[in-house]
């Protein structure tokens, strides 16, 4: 399968604890972005990469938030101290930028991970 | 403030009639406007992308339309199916971000 694929799929953890969550974008993809839904709502955007620089982040992504793709391929979503607030759906998603750099290329979304924080 | 807003109520149509669903947004300058598709458990898949100088988009049974000036875009499916049933987002992206902001979403059910 030469999708988008993220890891684990479901995550059970209880309060104050450390999580974190690995995405590996479609191969040759250069942008990775992840989102977060909760349920009920549209995915809210968290963050995003080109290649292994974090082009944007979201005011969503607090300090406890912390975003990584060191080789420019897969990525990994570090939340810290874990609040019940942050249960969620995590999705990933990869695209491939332009050659020309001025046209919209499509998100490819893997996915999830399932939040529960108990 | 920024919003986009797709009708919360779930839409239920009967098989082979067209469905038809609303984004509007407000505050927002869209460079392009899409729409996605989402099951139960799984991640958004892409349908449809619109310009903000294109009226209207088809793609097989799918047609979008895009009015810049009411701040608003319909997605048309035509001859529904029951595997059409999923929620559907309409998103945003403006220029100079890559950034999808995404509607809360529409749930379709076709029923046979």
């Amino acid at each position: 399968d030469t999708g988008v694929s993220q890891n684990p799929r479901h995550k059970i953890t209880k309060r104050g604890q450390n999580v974190t969550f690995r995405c590996d974008p479609i191969s040759e993809h250069n942008r990775l972005y992840w989102y977060r839904q909760t349920l009920g709502q549209g995915p809210e955007f968290l963050t995003y990469f080109q290649n292994e620089a974090q082009l944007e982040k979201s005011r969503l992504l607090s300090d406890r938030f912390s975003a990584e793709r060191p080789k420019g391929s897969f990525s990994t979503l570090e939340i810290q101290r874990t609040e019940q607030g942050d249960s969620a759906m995590y999705l990933c998603a990869s695209s491939h930028t332009s050659l020309r750099g001025s046209e919209y290329n499509e998100q490819f979304f893997g996915p999830g991970t399932r939040l529960t924080v108990l | 403030s920024q919003k986009i807003e797709q009708n919360s109520e779930a839409l239920n149509i009967q098989e082979g009639k067209t469905a038809t669903l609303t984004c509007n947004y407000t505050n927002y300058s869209p460079a392009y406007l899409q729409w996605y598709r989402q099951d139960p458990g799984r991640g958004p898949v892409f349908l449809l992308l619109i310009r903000e100088n294109e009226k209207e988009k088809r793609k097989e049974r799918l047609k979008v339309t895009f009015d810049t000036t009411l701040k608003q875009s319909l997605f048309h499916i035509t001859a529904s199916q029951p595997a059409d049933s999923a929620t559907y987002l309409c998103a945003l992206i403006s220029y100079n971000t890559d950034k999808l902001i995404f509607g809360t979403g529409t749930r379709l059910q076709v029923f046979p």
